[in-house]
């Protein structure tokens, strides 16, 4: 079955400074990674993904993710975190299904930019 | 705002109680999902409906009952929970292709639910 893995619960950055959360997975076959985010009191937002192609992937808001398929990893990134940045992020791999698109998410990063 | 709506956005209830909660999606979407968010844990998916058809139950204890009667709403029926069901129920939809490769979840805000 394929599943993502967030190893840290929390990320705590400095405003100006560059973040990463992390995302390690495991799938059989080609990945498809998505990244989506939760501000307080809302659903989940989708922020990039991953199908093909090159691996530096660019989203909303400024953020990217590297996939890198020797580590397994898709950690999403930032050059300069903003404190409006802090919010849930979730890791996610499709799950082949005839119709819709199923997501696996990760249990999510609290990410804490402060000022 | 995603183009998806969910109510109530709290419900209290006791264990006796039943209740419904509602999503409408406004996207003209065929696929609509019941995903259940605990502290600390990743997103469980509960259901997952194609055309108003069940395509997917994950295990989940009958005492969640949903219900999709067209494809722009989509219910979930609470009948004698339990506290450990206290959680975010969040609702999303995506437009339920075939070959979805490329789709995208769009997810209301979700409905916190304590079970008293």
């Amino acid at each position: 079955a394929q599943s993502v893995a967030q190893p840290e619960d929390q990320v705590n950055v400095a405003e100006g400074n560059p973040l990463t959360v992390k995302c390690t997975y495991s799938v059989s076959g080609n990945p498809y990674l998505f990244w989506y985010v939760q501000y307080p009191n809302r659903g989940l937002q989708f922020l990039l993904k991953y199908i093909t192609g090159d691996n530096l992937v660019k989203g909303s808001y400024g953020f990217e993710a590297e996939f890198n398929k020797s580590q397994t990893s898709f950690h999403l990134k930032k050059p300069s975190a903003l404190v409006s940045d802090s919010a849930l992020y979730f890791c996610a791999v499709r799950d082949k299904m005839e119709y819709g698109n199923k997501l696996v998410f990760g249990a999510g990063t609290i990410l804490r930019v402060k000022s | 705002e995603t183009g998806v709506t969910q109510t109530p956005r709290h419900l209290v209830m006791g264990m006796t109680n039943k209740k419904s909660l509602k999503c409408e999606q406004h996207l003209g979407h065929n696929a609509m999902y019941w995903y259940k968010q605990s502290a600390k844990k990743p997103l469980e998916l509960m259901f997952v409906y194609s055309l108003e058809e069940r395509v997917e139950n994950n295990s989940v204890p009958s005492r969640f009952s949903p219900e999709c009667p067209n494809s722009s709403h989509l219910f979930l029926h609470l009948h004698t929970l339990q506290p450990e069901d206290s959680a975010l129920y969040l609702c999303a939809s995506s437009q339920g292709e075939a070959d979805a490769t490329n789709e995208k979840l769009f997810f209301g805000s979700g409905t916190q639910l304590s079970v008293l």
